[in-house]
């Protein structure tokens, strides 16, 4: 059974940085092809993708965040960490980390519950 | 980026309608297009991969076609627990790209 929860800071100050943690189980990050992205919703609005690492430590971000954002993984605690420098209000939304597979297409097949990050 | 744009945003129906809604990208991004619903404070769930094919789990009312640059989501029969929010996603190429959703409410 797979799942994936985060956790961090609930509340931040503007300017500090953000730090999330997914953890995660049923699947390895050390497999082939297995894949975990970070997404963010700001109240009211749309999904936004932040970045993924895969199996084989590749790193991808988006274009816009891309200067702020840092992703890792601990393939032995089966955790994947994000960093965001520089939060601003406009950060406020709540955090989703999902997993994907090169194999399924990229799809995102499994998605955490989510955690409300307000920045003020 | 490659930027996929829905439509319509929002649309109120009846139980028991078609509903259609459409996803376009702004490159060919062949069958990498999938679809997710989301209910009011819930998780985006999987519904359609790979443009076309029904996750394990979804109901067989939720079908995808489309290739290349434009998509459709249709659900053959509205019914009362489809309403909700629906994006599509692309997958052909990193940065990952979301529409902005579709918002499917009762009328």
């Amino acid at each position: 059974q797979v799942t994936l929860k985060e956790s961090g800071p609930a509340l931040v100050k503007p300017t500090q940085t953000l730090t999330l943690t997914c953890t995660f189980s049923g699947f390895s990050l050390s497999t082939s092809g297995m894949r975990v992205s970070w997404i963010r919703q700001p109240p009211g609005k749309a999904l936004e993708w932040l970045a993924r690492v895969d199996w084989d430590d590749d790193k991808f971000y988006s274009t816009s965040l891309k200067t702020r954002l840092s992703i890792s993984k601990d393939t032995s605690e089966n955790q994947v960490v994000l960093t965001m420098t520089n939060m601003d209000p406009v950060d406020t939304a709540t955090y989703y980390c999902a997993r994907s597979r090169s194999a399924g297409g990229g799809n995102l097949d499994y998605w955490g519950q989510g955690i409300l990050v307000t920045v003020s | 980026d490659i930027q996929m744009t829905q439509s319509p945003s929002f649309l109120s129906a009846f139980v028991g309608d078609r509903v259609t809604i459409t996803c376009r990208a702004s490159q060919s991004i062949t069958t990498f297009l999938h679809w997710y619903q989301q209910k009011p404070g819930r998780a985006p769930q999987l519904l359609i991969y790979s443009a076309s094919s029904l996750q394990t789990g979804a109901p067989s009312r939720f079908s995808g076609s489309g290739s290349g640059t434009h998509f459709t989501l249709t659900i053959s029969s509205l019914q009362p627990e489809d309403f909700a929010t629906y994006y599509c996603q692309q997958s052909y190429n990193t940065p990952l790209t979301f529409g902005q959703g579709t918002k499917v409410e009762i009328k």
